[in-house]
């Protein structure tokens, strides 16, 4: 599969542990996007890199979120003291132009 | 504020049946349009943009800038078209991030 690449698919946690996802992106595309859908909904825009620079984040993204593209190539997004509340699909894309890639987002579930 | 708005949580149709897709947006300015699908097990994917006018897989999508819409439109639907639907738009910064709309489920049964 050369498409995105997103690790793990699934991950369950309990409230208040730290959990971290990956994004391995197409390797040319310098733009990176993290999504969150929950049920029922579209993507939520939660935050944005060109290439290593972090340019955008959304009024979603709490202090507990953070995320980092190191050297503009995969990137992770972690969370701290997760919530039940967190419990979400997390999505990453990568886009050139107009067009975004999806990952198959990882699942995020907080007990 | 910008928003995307699609009405219908579900759309059931029999096969061969017209389809539209019902997407209302609100930006302040000239935003970009697309079509994205997501098929049972698959991933999100672009279905069609605007800005190209074309027509994929029987779709077409036309952008009503004075009534705000962007409705899909298929006259003849297959089974093949049930799926997830989500309206979304870009703004015209560099960002060309996306906002969506809430998704519209399409069964088309046989």
């Amino acid at each position: 599969d050369t498409g995105v690449s997103q690790d793990p698919r699934h991950k369950i946690t309990k409230r208040g542990q730290n959990v971290t996802f990956r994004c391995d992106p197409i390797s040319e595309h310098n733009r990176l996007y993290w999504y969150r859908q929950t049920l029922g909904q579209g993507p939520e825009f939660l935050t944005y890199f060109q290439n290593e620079a972090q340019l955008e984040k959304s009024r979603l993204l709490s202090d507990r979120f953070s995320a980092e593209r190191p050297k503009g190539s995969f990137s992770t997004l972690e969370i701290q003291r997760t919530e039940q509340g967190d419990s979400a699909m997390y999505l990453c894309a990568t886009g050139v132009n107009e067009k975004l890639f999806f990952g198959s987002g990882t699942q995020l579930s907080v007990l | 504020a910008q928003r995307v708005t699609q009405p219908e949580k579900l759309l059931s149709v029999f096969k061969g049946a017209p389809v539209e897709l019902k997407c209302n947006y609100s930006y302040s300015g000239s935003p970009e349009l697309f079509w994205y699908v997501q098929y049972s097990r698959q991933r999100l994917q672009l279905l069609l943009r605007h800005i190209s006018r074309e027509s994929i897989k029987g779709f077409t999508a036309d952008l009503n800038k004075g009534e705000t819409s962007f409705h899909l439109k298929k006259p003849f639907a297959q089974e093949e078209d049930s799926a997830m639907y989500y309206c979304a738009l870009s703004g015209m910064d560099s960002s060309y991030k996306l906002i969506f709309g809430s998704g519209t489920r399409l069964l088309v049964r046989p």
